[in-house]
């Protein structure tokens, strides 16, 4: 079956360091979103993209940044991690642009100390 | 851009009773709104969506409605059972645009 995964499902680290999320589909869907999920504020969007190659910035962007080298995958990258980005990331696809149908990963529980 | 709030922020309720949740817009050009549940340490599921062209869905148990006068639309689950009990999140977007706002979420018990 078709699946969306994420990676790690958990990951405390430091001020400072880089950190990379990754994200994995097998839907072969073109749409690709970062969400970030924190008490009171829903779901927000950090970056998306519509096909290789091609990103742009979502909502909460700053302090983040994504690639689109294949299809299936959309890692999201914290330059500088702050404990500002403590939060629950999401990652999802959709077949169509306005994310209708949209399907989310399990999502990756993000700590900086 | 559009801002979506979502009431009540928790709701408990008897099984069997009806659950209703609430969400208002605020970009009038908005005529996509879908409804996520989230259960215990998995992502959001999409369960019902509804377009502007209309102004009820039902699916099951399961229920929209939209009034786009008064840009509010609302979830409606009847007969509700334990296993309802989750975090659903309304949503509001311009269908084909990216910029689709959240509510807040509301976590919904249902107490047996």
């Amino acid at each position: 079956d078709a699946e969306i995964t994420q990676s790690p499902r958990h990951k405390i680290t430091e001020t400072g360091r880089q950190v990379t999320l990754a994200c994995h589909q097998t839907w072969n869907h073109n749409n690709m979103f970062w969400y970030r999920q924190d008490l009171g504020h829903g779901l927000r969007l950090i970056h998306y993209s519509y096909g290789v190659q091609d990103t742009n910035k979502g909502e909460v962007s700053d302090g983040y940044s994504v690639s689109r080298s294949n299809t299936e995958d959309l890692p999201l990258t914290l330059e500088s991690a702050a404990s500002s980005q403590t939060s629950v990331y999401f990652c999802a696809s959709s077949e169509t642009r306005g994310r209708t149908e949209a399907f989310f990963g399990q999502g990756t529980r993000l700590t900086v100390v | 851009g559009e801002n979506v709030e979502q009431h009540p922020s928790t709701l408990s309720v008897q099984e069997g009773d009806s659950a209703v949740i609430k969400c208002t817009y605020s970009d009038s050009a908005s005529n996509y709104f879908p409804w996520y549940k989230q259960e215990l340490g998995k992502g959001p599921q999409l369960i019902i969506d509804i377009r502007s062209n209309v102004g009820e869905k039902k699916d099951q148990r399961i229920a929209v409605t939209l009034n786009k006068t008064a840009k509010h639309f609302s979830l409606h689950i009847t007969e509700t059972q334990p296993e309802d009990s989750a975090v659903y999140f309304c949503a509001a977007s311009i269908m084909n645009n990216n910029d689709m706002r959240f509510g807040a979420g509301t976590r919904l018990t249902v107490k047996p």
